[in-house]
């Protein structure tokens, strides 16, 4: 059964204390992984779009890479509005636009 | 804003009772989805139409429905509601693409309560 994990759950950091988010998947035949942003109270806010190992995305102060097994969100020098939960999710062929998310990591940056 | 509105925005109703829950599309969109998101299941997919025709589905109750009418409006009905529907029920659009898009604009919810 395809399965995506997403660790830490939790992740506390210092503004500007960079750091790393994981998304490990195993599924038959990846389309592609997305990485969404959201915030309490809303719905998740589209980030990123990767299709094949190697690939790298940029925004702000986000990067998102991709592996054949997992991808990583890197957090440059976060600011207090960068705190979110960062959720990951993954596209398999022939499932329309279905998506299957992972659990999130619940991002807090404090000043 | 992402384009995308649903209503209600909040619901409380009691376990048994019927709920209709609406969407309207980013203007242009013709796919919609809705999705489930509760603490202990995460952000689960519901449902996909495209173009007013079912598209894929996920694990969907059978006490819920949905349609998806020419205007491209859609509706989310529940019904014999019970404890566990307590939820954010998340409507979501995405351009017209054939195979379906991943990038997904979502509304901003309505939070389901049953009492």
């Amino acid at each position: 059964e395809d399965q995506v994990t997403q660790s830490p759950e939790a992740l506390r950091l210092q503004e500007g204390e960079s750091s790393s988010l994981n998304c490990s998947y195993t599924v038959s035949g990846l389309r592609g992984l997305f990485w969404y942003r959201q915030d309490p109270g809303k719905g998740p806010e589209f980030l990123f779009t990767l299709y094949s190992a190697g690939e790298e995305k940029e925004k702000e102060r986000l990067k998102a890479t991709l592996t054949k097994k997992e991808s990583f969100l890197h957090i440059t020098a976060p600011k207090p509005e960068d705190s979110a939960t960062y959720l990951c999710a993954v596209q398999v062929p022939d499932s329309w636009g279905k998506l299957q998310f992972g659990a999130g990591t619940q991002v807090v940056v404090t000043p | 804003d992402s384009g995308v509105t649903q209503t209600p925005k909040h619901l409380i109703t009691a376990t048994g009772q019927r709920v209709t829950l609406r969407c309207s599309p980013r203007s242009g969109d013709l796919s919609v989805y809705w999705y489930q998101q509760s603490l202990d299941q995460g952000l689960q997919f519901l449902i996909q139409y495209y173009n007013g025709e079912e598209r894929a589905k996920g694990n969907i109750l059978e006490r819920f429905s949905a349609q998806q009418f020419p205007d491209l409006h859609s509706e989310l009905n529940l019904s014999s509601l019970e404890l566990g529907d307590s939820a954010l029920y998340f409507c979501a659009s995405s351009e017209p693409t054939s195979g379906g898009s991943g990038e997904l604009f979502f509304g901003e919810g309505s939070r389901l309560t049953v009492l």
